[in-house]
């Protein structure tokens, strides 16, 4: 089974400190995602990495960025925290080079309060 | 405009009926992948079942397929026989583009809310 695991379930920051979510993924996937789930808004992709040290903006990279050294881990940054910002995280990574192997597996998330 | 849409935010039904969870989305792409994701409380994506655009036949998954209509744009979640541990939030999202590449994210409706009454 595809295991995606995230470093922290519960996570409460003050605003302007900078944080970082650690996600890693356990199948050589070459696809990692960082989605935001807020409710009433479904989820939103923030960034997306397709090999080591490659990223690209989704919908909402503002106030984010990320990081990729290794392939199996793919950080998220919240450079200075804002209360906006206090939201669901949600990492997924996927292998597929075509659509029917789109599937994305999702971490268990993390929950983060920015005070 | 929204690319998914899931016009149902919540719904009851009784355990053992069949549900019908609602999606449509818009695209002009030819090529697309449709999936339904289902959270339950624990947070976890679980990942249900996928139609691709020129799949031919709709999709099916054990007690969840997929009522596929192109022309309407429209890829509704059918859950047989309902059990309480169906009781979960429930996503449509899609993915464009053609096959053979390509690393983009995808495009999730807003969820419904699913409660399975005994």
């Amino acid at each position: 089974d595809v295991k995606v695991t995230q470093s922290s379930r519960y996570l409460v920051k003050r605003t302007g400190e900078k944080v970082f979510l650690e996600c890693v993924q356990d199948m050589d996937h070459e696809n990692m995602f960082w989605y935001r789930q807020d409710p009433g808004l479904g989820l939103r992709l923030i960034y997306f990495s397709y090999d080591v040290k490659m990223k690209e903006k989704g919908d909402i990279p503002e106030g984010y960025s990320v990081s990729r050294e290794k392939k199996e881990r793919f950080s998220l940054i919240l450079e200075s925290a804002s209360t906006n910002q206090t939201s669901m995280y949600l990492c997924a990574s996927r292998w597929g080079l075509t659509l029917s192997t789109d599937t994305q597996y999702f971490g268990p998330g993390t929950r983060l309060t920015v005070l | 405009a929204q690319k998914i849409t899931q016009t149902q935010p919540g719904m009851f039904v009784q355990e053992k009926e069949a549900v019908t969870l609602d999606c449509t989305y818009d695209t002009s792409d030819p090529s697309y992948g449709l999936f339904w994701y289902k959270q339950p409380s624990s947070g976890e994506m679980i990942f249900l079942i996928y139609q691709g655009s020129y799949d031919q036949q709709n999709a099916t998954e054990g007690r969840y397929s997929l009522n596929f209509q192109k022309a309407r744009k429209s890829a509704n979640l059918v859950i047989s026989a309902s059990q309480l541990g169906d009781s979960a939030m429930y996503f449509c999202a899609m993915r464009e583009g053609p096959s053979g590449g390509g690393a983009d994210g995808l495009t999730f409706g807003k969820g419904t809310h699913l409660i399975i009454q005994p």
